[in-house]
């Protein structure tokens, strides 16, 4: 079952602006996580956020969760070119699980 | 280098021939897990294992069989491989080290093309 959908499907922005991404989800969670993925390529974890926390920083990297929504954000501030690949969040099956559901990600391009 | 392997990184095969693809993971994790990609459908995961002898179906099971005999090894069978397992597949490990276990680490992907 497809637990995270993040919004938008693609997006497009020059180099030095930011990019959001939003990630949405239907039921509760332990954690929140989002990865990237260059183009063809293996999947690299990014950032984590824990269902107690709301806001998590890393380098340019800025993620927000919002419980009550059901909802995340990924922004990345100060876009460069070597940001563009796909980006994905995935969620946990709960508590002690290790299983994670991805969504079908965001495509970021970042045009020089 | 902690890394996650699979093998082999490209495969063209025929309806119905029977085929393998191998993953290893150097890091002692516990958990590995089997993911196929398709466009549009973002990444499903087939089939995890939370430890060596146990295993348990993921969300598209069908088709596929796995075993983990050791830690380090969860290969992927496909016994009567079919066109629409034409896909981009990775295999995952993470760690049950407390704050280490929510991370999975990604092996490069085998890209199956089944005619």
């Amino acid at each position: 079952s497809q637990q995270g959908e993040e919004d938008p499907q693609a997006l497009s922005i020059q180099e030095g602006e930011n990019a959001t991404m939003n990630c949405s989800y239907k039921t509760s969670i332990n954690n929140l996580q989002w990865y990237r993925q260059n183009s063809g390529r293996g999947l690299v974890h990014l950032i984590l956020i824990r269902s107690n926390e709301r806001e998590k920083h890393s380098g340019r990297l800025r993620v927000t969760l919002d419980t009550s929504k059901k909802s995340s954000s990924l922004l990345i501030t100060a876009s460069r070119a070597a940001d563009t690949a796909s980006y994905f969040c995935a969620t946990d099956a709960g508590a002690g699980s290790y299983q994670l559901t991805f969504g079908k990600g965001t495509k970021l391009s970042v045009i020089p | 280098e902690a890394q996650v392997t699979q093998n082999p990184r490209y495969l063209i095969t025929v309806t119905g021939k029977k085929l393998t693809v191998t993953c290893s993971q150097n890091m002692n994790h516990e958990y590995m897990s089997w993911y196929r990609q398709d466009p549009g459908l973002g990444l499903r995961q087939i089939y995890y294992s939370m430890n060596v002898e146990v295993t348990d179906k993921g969300d598209v099971p069908e088709g596929y069989k796995v075993s983990r005999k050791e830690k380090r090894n969860f290969p992927l069978i496909l016994e009567s491989p079919s066109p629409n397992q034409t896909s981009l597949y990775f295999c995952a490990s993470s760690s049950k080290t407390s704050g280490r276990r929510d991370t999975q680490y990604f092996g490069p992907g085998t890209r199956l093309t089944v005619l």
